[in-house]
Parts: structure tokens; sequence; C-alpha cells
């Protein structure tokens, strides 16, 4: 089945740009997706990319995607301490009728002020 | 519409007994997922409902797990003869095919303890 991983952990001190990355098998993938997740909170939809795009921004995000190595990364810009959280990579089983996600175990970003 | 809303958000249960969770997704959409999410591990796909239907289960979805979707709308998911492995974040998700992707929207999670 498809996997995905992250790295675990990321610090950053405030103001500077976040990069976190991601690297999945499944190279038909149709959509790929990152979600924030703060403490006690469920999954909140931050952006997602289409597997026929290289790049997609949404104001201090950018998302780029090399489907030939399967890497998808998100950089924050102006990185802020209300960025503190766990970040998730998703993607899109291909085949599944469900559109069903597999979700990679999740990036803890640490903003120091 | 304030989102997808689940119930409860905490449940502490003795190992043995059935619990169960409640979604409500965002009105209009038909698709209603369920997800489990483990410490230190992303959610993980457990059961899928286009309307009342249940489309498809996860080989993690054991015999003791049943899931329902009455009339399309909220959905339930009963957990019997509970076990300390199924201590964890039962998460909901819901979406609606628009402009051909189907962005998931997840809500606040149950959490189980099994004690």
């Amino acid at each position: 089945g498809e996997d995905v991983e992250q790295s675990l952990f990321l610090s950053v001190r405030e103001g500077d740009s976040s990069v976190i990355n991601c690297t999945y098998t499944d190279s038909s993938s149709t959509y790929l997706y990152w979600y924030k997740q703060e403490p006690g909170a469920g999954l909140q939809l931050l952006t997602y990319i289409f597997s026929n795009m290289d790049m997609k921004q949404d104001q201090r995000l950018t998302v780029l995607l090399n489907k030939k190595d399967k890497h998808l990364s998100l950089r924050i810009a102006d990185t802020q301490t209300g960025d503190s959280a766990i970040y998730f990579c998703a993607v899109e089983v291909s085949g599944a009728g469900s559109y069903q996600l597999t979700f990679g175990k999740g990036t803890k970003l640490s903003v120091i002020p | 519409d304030t989102g997808v809303s689940q119930d409860p958000r905490h449940k502490i249960t003795k190992r043995g007994q059935n619990v169960t969770f409640r979604c409500d997704p965002i009105s209009e959409h038909n698709r209603l997922y369920w997800y489990r999410q483990t410490l230190g591990q992303g959610p993980e796909f457990l059961t899928y409902f286009q309307n009342e239907a249940q489309l498809e289960k996860s080989r993690l979805l054991s015999d003791r797990f049943s899931a329902e979707r009455p009339k399309g709308s909220f959905s339930t998911l009963e957990i019997q003869r509970t076990e300390q492995g199924d201590s964890a974040m039962y998460l909901c998700a819901s979406s609606f095919p628009g402009q051909g992707i189907y962005e998931q929207y997840f809500g606040p999670g149950t959490r189980l303890t099994v004690t």
C-alpha cells in the first residue's frame, strides 16, 4: 500500500521560513494535502496540490511537488509562534473510490520566539 | 454551518464495555469517513460512507467495530468489548465532490481511553 514519510521534528526561529518535507510511494496519487493539528484539536486542511502541478502558493504557504522523486514540501514564510503545531502530509490513495487519505506520522514544528 | 462535529469529545471506559461515538458531518457533504489516530501517528483510515451506503472498510476495522449512517446524515461508530489497544483518537471527516476534488474536513475527534 501507500507509504508516506516525514521527518518528525523541525525547530525554527520566529520570522524565518520553515520547510517541511514529505516523500510518498504511490506515483499515481492525484491530490496531495497538508493538514495542521494543534494540541487537542482535529486536523485543519491547510492546502492541497493537484499532481499535474509543480507549485502552489497560498499567502504564506508554498507547496512544491516533485513527481519524479515523489517528494512534497510545505514552506511557511515568516513563521510565527502560532504556527507551532504538527503538520501532516496526506496522499489520496489512487484507485480507491473512497478517495481515502494516507497520512505521514506528522512533523512537529516548534517556533522559537 | 459550523463544520464537522463529534460527540463525545472524551470517553473513558473499562475494558470489555461497549462504546458508541457520533459524527455530524457538514450538512451538504455526502461522503463521510472514520479514521483512527494513536499517539505519535498520523490518522489511519477505518471506513467510508457515500450517503447511507458503507462502501469501504479497512482491515483495521475488526468485527468488534461497526459503523452506520442512517439516512445519509449523521454517523455512529460502535466498538464492542473494548480492549486497551482501542485507546485512540477517533476522527470523523466529511467531503463533497467540488470541482473534482474531495477535500476532507475533519471534526475535533473523540478521544477514547480504555482502562
